[in-house]
């Protein structure tokens, strides 16, 4: 199994909704990453989890909230967004242990619609 | 502030050829970098790595070269084939503590037959 899964592919939402974006996989991965990308745009880094513990948040706004409950699983809890959040949100993993290789393996995305 | 940079947009090539993506960056820290392809609603799918250790990495129709000194990196495409249409992006981390990929701005490769 060499898959990201990433849940929901498409969520409308409203600014005062509040919902998660989900990650899995199964490679055995310790690190994993999420990435905003808007349209003809490089992904940007928003947070990292390293072993299950947060190790890299690029200030990112409270209203984006990461938790990794194990090391399969990544969610990104959405709250208050604005419509300028809207973006397609993607998941990445990485086998921490392996220096020397280093590709992050990505899932499809969730595009996020924020009204 | 762009740390990795791929100044061309886009590049037309034909079918056969030789394609050429480049890229720059200009944090000294990074040693580790790789190309990525993307399609349309699709996640980045990784293509090839270079360490800072070599100059040069071949992986069957790409090939990534490094050049330390101008902090460049390019990736051939050798022969370019209609599948290869796609928005391809170069990536750079240092291999020390977590690693950190930033991305370039993406360059848009059309392979025309």
């Amino acid at each position: 199994d060499t898959e990201v899964t990433q849940t929901p592919k498409h969520l409308v939402m409203g600014m005062t909704n509040k919902k998660s974006l989900k990650c899995e996989q199964h490679m055995g991965h310790r690190a994993m990453y999420w990435y905003k990308q808007k349209a003809k745009k490089p992904p940007e880094l928003m947070f990292v989890y390293s072993y299950e513990k947060l190790s890299i948040n690029e200030s990112v706004p409270s209203r984006f909230s990461p938790e990794c409950p194990n090391s399969s699983l990544l969610n990104l809890h959405l709250h208050a967004l604005q419509p300028e959040d809207s973006a397609l949100y993607l998941c990445a993993s990485r086998h921490e242990a392996r220096a020397t290789t280093g590709e992050l393996f990505f899932g499809e995305g969730s595009r996020l619609t924020v009204l | 502030d762009q740390q990795v940079k791929q100044n061309s947009p886009s590049l037309s090539v034909q079918e056969g050829r030789i394609s050429i993506l480049n890229c720059d960056y200009t944090n000294s820290m990074f040693d580790y970098f790789l190309w990525y392809k993307k399609y349309p609603a699709e996640g980045p799918t990784f293509l090839i790595s270079i360490s800072s250790i070599k100059d040069k990495n071949e992986d069957g129709r790409f090939t990534v070269f490094l050049n330390k000194s101008a902090k460049h990196l390019s990736l051939h495409i050798v022969p370019s084939q209609p599948g290869d249409s796609a928005v391809y992006f170069c990536a750079a981390s240092t291999t020390s503590g977590t690693y950190k990929y930033i991305f370039g701005t993406g360059t848009r490769l059309k392979v025309l037959a």
